[in-house]
């Protein structure tokens, strides 16, 4: 069965600064996709930016990138120049055929 | 515009009551999920329905039902069965198979016990 896990309970982030969210997962399958999730206070679930795993090229999204590791089944996410509105919690999500394998969460506060 | 839509926003439950959680998409997705939300925990996968009149047990079904009657609409029976039914409920949706499209998701329901 596929997991994915999120090893950092919570992390923090000075305004302007960046930070990396860590992600690995595990499967035997060849085809997949992966994705983070940012859950705001408002408790809606926004895609942040999504992986396809038969792409090297790793994704970007304006401030927010990966860094796709196949071969160690790492996908961690990059915030740049972090804004406070980035406060959430983000979870990282690996899709099979039919479901979608979330990760235990990782809650990001921003400082001013 | 289109999307899921969960209702109610805020649900209560008395001892030994059953309870339905509705959801309704108008995204024309094939599939539909259900996942439940515990205080600074991740989504735990309930049940999920690939095509109308059929479904298949998530993680964590015990004390659930659902029906999928409809491509638009999936809703969820919590039972008095379900001894720890507080939680946030959230609906999604998606096409079907393997696909970067990512999972749509609804506003969500917070069901609590009277």
């Amino acid at each position: 069965a596929q997991t994915v896990t999120q090893s950092q309970p919570e992390m923090s982030v000075q305004e302007a600064e960046t930070v990396t969210l860590s992600c690995t997962y595990d499967t035997s399958e060849s085809d997949y996709y992966l994705f983070w999730y940012k859950q705001p206070p408002s408790r809606q679930m926004i895609l942040v930016i999504r992986q396809e795993a038969y792409k090297q090229q790793n994704a970007t999204e304006n401030r927010f990138s990966v860094n796709f590791q196949k071969a160690a089944k790492s996908f961690s996410l990059k915030i740049s120049d972090s804004q406070l509105g980035d406060a959430a919690m983000y979870f990282c999500a690996y899709r099979s055929a039919d479901k979608l394998i979330f990760g235990t969460g990782t809650r990001l506060q921003v400082f001013p | 515009d289109g999307g899921i839509t969960q209702s109610p926003k805020y649900l209560f439950r008395k001892e030994g009551q059953n309870v339905t959680l509705s959801c309704e998409q108008n995204l024309n997705h094939d599939a539909m999920y259900w996942y439940r939300q515990d205080p600074g925990q991740g989504l735990r996968l309930i049940y999920y329905s690939q095509i109308v009149n059929d479904f298949q047990k998530g993680d964590i079904a015990e004390g659930y039902s659902v029906s999928r009657e409809k491509k638009e609409s999936f809703p969820l029976t919590v039972t008095s069965a379900q001894k720890n039914p507080t939680a946030f409920y959230l609906c999604a949706s998606s096409p079907r198979g393997p696909s970067n499209q990512p999972q749509h998701f609804g506003d969500g329901t917070r069901l609590s016990i009277l």
